[in-house]
């Protein structure tokens, strides 16, 4: 099963927005909305940021949402602070026999 | 609170065996869709395997790569979930997570919702 791909790098300022893209195929996150989010700091455990599509869990800041068109899922984080500066790591459930299919993951760095 | 709590990493030869656990609170493990997934050194996340709720008559699933190597156990009485990894390969060196699934219901798997802090497991001669 093919890895979902995201690009390796995203970076910005202070206060501004960008958005990370995941790419998958119809077998996965292009055919429901299972398409999960994960935050992961260096050294630590991934932290999930959202679930299916656009769901975000208690206490995760609402600068963070996420979004699902065709075959691309995205997150976006608005008002980019310090603390988002991590790896995260875009997943979808797939119909094949692995279940679940997680993205390289792309590196967020606050500039 | 839920917390996770992983243990049981190391060093272990090519061929041999490990069993990780991860001992679980703040919630009842036997209603709980557990997984594990691991993460090799510089390297993106891999699900390795789960097991349904009892409820759910407590079925596992593997990933390919595992599949007839790695079995997924319960002590619900100990509120311990475990990892059997035998004839381990020197690919499977990574980072193990013990982590809870949001319920999904049928065959189906929905997101991650709480994390262990992992534990290492290195193979090598």
């Amino acid at each position: 099963q093919s890895a979902l791909t995201q690009s390796a790098s995203v970076s910005g300022s202070p206060g501004q927005s960008i958005t990370i893209s995941c790419t998958g195929t119809n077998g996965d996150l292009g055919s429901h909305n299972l398409v999960s989010w994960y935050q992961q700091h260096p050294g630590k455990a991934p932290k999930l940021m959202i679930s299916e599509v656009n769901k975000r869990p208690s206490g995760v800041s609402n600068r963070f949402s996420g979004s699902k068109s065709g075959n691309t899922a995205s997150l976006t984080i608005s008002g980019l602070q310090a603390e988002d500066e991590a790896d995260y790591h875009c997943s979808s459930y797939t119909v094949s026999g692995t279940l679940v299919v997680f993205g390289r993951g792309t590196k967020v760095t606050v500039l | 609170e839920v917390q996770l709590v992983e243990s049981g990493g190391g060093l272990v030869k090519p061929g041999g065996s490990l069993r990780l656990s991860c001992t679980t609170s703040g919630f009842t493990l036997s209603d709980a869709w557990m997984s594990w997934v691991r993460q090799a050194p510089g390297k993106g996340l891999e699900w390795v395997g789960r097991i349904k709720g009892k409820s759910d008559g407590g079925k596992t699933d593997y990933a390919e790569p595992v599949r007839g190597r790695f079995s997924i156990s319960r002590d619900d009485s100990r509120n311990t979930l475990h990892l059997q990894m035998n004839s381990l390969k020197t690919e499977d060196t990574a980072v193990y997570y013990c982590s809870r699934e949001d319920y999904c219901g049928g065959d189906c798997l929905n997101a991650f919702d709480s994390w262990g802090q992992g534990t290492m497991v290195t193979v090598s001669s």
